[in-house]
């Protein structure tokens, strides 16, 4: 069956610009989470959802970053007035339960000039 | 969100065992252990996970101490592609994985 997949798989923009990124889970996964990796670094986490409960969304860095996600499935990660240090490779990942294994997209690179 | 503490970077020859340590002196009763690793250039993947008891599975061996203070990843034969960076996390209840740098695990030909 189909990974979780995400686009763009590489997203170029200026300063200041807002940005989307896309992430389709895996089918019937109620958890899904937005991590991002800045180069050398481990993940950092930003947002997880589940279900219908309210989203956790203790690890945006901004009020620049928003996420949602519609009818349970995709979920939009977007990043209003972009700045140079949004720069990272955003990761998504969804779960079948809260408990279970994670399984991550291939990212998106995002650049910002 | 209890941390854990691995070394940087480890190698290890083609064909042998591979341990890698963790240290999760901080674990709560309800904290699963999870391993994940990232290949270059790769979105990580799940290697195992576990509570208490030792775990197996195709990919790899997870020796949890009695005291689940620490833990360690058996890889039973590494190869080449298992070079990676191995990620050691512990997951709440509320099952957000927090990951730190890992392990940068080489493996000589």
């Amino acid at each position: 069956g189909a990974g979780v997949s995400q686009s763009p798989s590489n997203k170029v923009t200026e300063k200041g610009k807002d940005v989307e990124l896309r992430c389709d889970p895996i089918s019937g996964h109620t958890a899904l989470y937005w991590y991002r990796q800045s180069l050398g670094q481990g993940l950092e986490f930003l947002i997880y959802f589940q279900g219908n409960s309210a989203p956790d969304k203790s690890g945006l860095p901004s009020d620049r970053f928003s996420a949602e996600r519609t009818g349970g499935s995709v979920s939009t990660l977007t990043i209003q007035r972009t700045q140079q240090e949004d720069s990272a490779v955003y990761l998504c990942a969804s779960s079948l339960l809260r408990t279970s294994e994670q399984f991550f997209g291939p990212g998106t690179r995002l650049t910002v000039l | 969100d209890a941390k854990t503490t691995q070394p940087n970077s480890m190698e290890s020859n083609e064909e042998e065992p591979v341990h890698l340590p963790c240290n999760h002196s901080t674990i709560s009763g309800t904290d699963y252990i999870h391993w994940y690793r990232q290949l270059p250039s790769q979105g990580p993947e799940y290697v195992i996970h576990g509570l208490t008891s030792n775990v197996n599975n195709r990919m790899a061996s997870l020796a949890i101490a009695e005291d689940r203070k620490s833990s360690t990843l058996i890889l039973h034969r590494a190869t080449l592609r298992d070079a990676a960076v191995y990620y050691c996390i512990l997951s709440g209840a509320n099952s957000k994985l927090t990951f730190g740098k890992g392990i940068t695990l080489s493996v000589r030909p």
